[in-house]
């Protein structure tokens, strides 16, 4: 059971807009900032979105990201198939003298 | 541009200790924490801890009890021990860059950015 809670899946068709979200408690998303990864099939996870709305070099700005008090939320406007990938949030929590704490990851699906 | 290369045993029997090591090339290396997270088959992403270049380590608290990460400064790696693994630990590990030293993780990224290739690693009889 993961700390943050995320849809198992999520499906658009080429074009449409999908968001995820991800949910959390005060103790992480509700204090810190979120990552947003995309993880396709057989490699390492990559980071897509890290302090909750900023794009890393490369990534293009069909990815955004948004927070809202302990929900933080992944829209990908403009559907490509090569967007079908696994999607995870992540978040520092500062419970327990502080740990890392990811989502159970969303399985996106185009169409 | 930073980049992380891990090597490590990739078989293992139950009972026995995990040994994992990542180097990391380019960038600073004093500057951040390091970390491990592993992915068993099918299933998400799980953090297990990191260090920064002084030693000090933060560990998940469901697997601290058997978790030792360490550094090796000189040569710019860090490595992780799991001890005691049964069939529940065979997964992907990746070691990652984690947070930049002394940062407040309220107003910047914590989670890990820069991540390795993976080991699979696993458990069986």
């Amino acid at each position: 059971q993961s700390v943050l809670t995320q849809p198992p899946s999520a499906s658009g068709t080429p074009g449409q807009r999908v968001t995820i979200s991800c949910s959390g408690s005060s103790s992480n998303i509700g204090s810190n900032t979120v990552n947003w990864y995309q993880q396709l099939p057989g490699t390492a996870p990559k980071l897509l979105i890290y302090s909750n709305n900023q794009r890393p070099s490369g990534v293009p700005d069909r990815f955004s990201g948004s927070k809202s008090g302990t929900s933080a939320s992944l829209a990908i406007s403009g559907l490509q198939s090569e967007d079908e990938a696994d999607y995870y949030c992540a978040a520092w929590d500062d419970s327990l003298n502080g740990h890392v704490v990811f989502g159970g990851g969303t399985k996106l699906t185009v169409l | 541009q930073v980049q992380l290369q891990q090597w490590g045993a990739g078989l293992l029997k139950p009972s026995e200790t995990l040994s994992l090591t990542c180097a990391v090339y380019g960038g600073s290396f004093s500057g951040y924490y390091w970390s491990w997270i592993r992915q068993p088959p099918g299933k998400g992403l799980e953090w297990i801890g990191e260090i920064n270049h002084s030693g000090s380590t933060n560990y998940n608290p469901s697997l601290k009890s058997r978790v030792t990460i360490s550094v090796d400064t000189s040569k710019n790696q860090f490595s992780l021990k799991l001890s005691s693994v049964t069939a529940a630990d065979t997964a992907v590990y990746y070691c990652a860059r984690g947070r930049m030293f002394r940062v407040d993780c309220s107003s910047t990224s914590c989670p890990p950015d820069v991540w390795g290739k993976g080991t699979t690693v696993t458990v069986s009889s």
